[in-house]
């Protein structure tokens, strides 16, 4: 079975510029997160959806935001991007959310701003 | 506020000396703590959940604890494959699975 897809897997772009981010996740799985990695950190909780929903944000400007689609899949979107946006940016699916249910990470997707 | 502190930040082995690393964390309600491995340029990958005070899981050269206050991930007899960042996370009880990561353990296992 395939893991958590992402693409694309780098991505240059300029300050000012927008950015979609898309994530599969696992077969079965319906719920999606996002995570931001900025490099010598740990990952940094963005969003959760479940079923469509927001189920979860984290401490993220209002340019991020998200959405996920009937197949279950998911985009980020990230506005008016600044140098600072630069990071790894993880995807992650479970099969429910609020359960101790381990999540299982995709590869990134490695964000320049340049 | 959910935190995760690690500790050492890097810690430098020669291939068959075994250490421990150290994960402290405060948050309300524990719903489970984890460890993930990391290779550069690569997303986590789970090692364990740990979900009460006393309980303990291994797999292969790496066993992992958990008290009321940390988590000890200890490795025995470490290979050079064994170099990678070892991140701790902690998922509070709550409507979704957010996990709060400390900064990771860069592990590195000299021949």
């Amino acid at each position: 079975d395939a893991g958590v897809t992402q693409s694309p897997t780098h991505l240059i772009k300029t300050r000012g510029q927008q950015v979609t981010l898309r994530c599969s996740p696992i077969s079965g799985h319906k719920s999606v997160s996002w995570y931001q990695q900025v490099l010598g950190q740990g990952p940094q909780f963005i969003f959760q959806y479940y079923e469509k929903e927001e189920r979860g944000r984290g401490n993220f400007p209002d340019r991020f935001s998200a959405r996920q689609f009937p197949n279950y899949s998911s985009e980020l979107n990230v506005n008016a991007l600044l140098l600072g946006d630069s990071a790894l940016y993880l995807c992650a699916s479970s099969l429910v959310p609020g359960s101790n249910e381990k999540l299982f990470f995709g590869s990134g997707t490695q964000l320049s701003v340049l | 506020e959910d935190q995760v502190t690690q500790s050492p930040e890097a810690l430098r082995l020669q291939e068959g000396e075994s250490s421990s690393l150290n994960c402290s964390y405060t948050v309300s309600g524990l719903r489970g703590l984890f460890w993930y491995r990391q290779d550069p340029g690569k997303g986590p990958e789970f090692l364990f959940t740990l979900y009460s005070a006393g309980e303990e899981k291994e797999k292969e050269r790496l066993k992992a604890t958990l008290t009321k206050k940390e988590s000890f991930l200890h490795i025995t007899a470490p290979k050079p494959e064994d170099s990678a960042t070892y991140l701790c996370a902690v998922q509070a009880a709550g409507a979704n699975s957010k996990l709060t990561f400390g900064k990771g353990i860069t592990l590195s296992v000299r021949p």
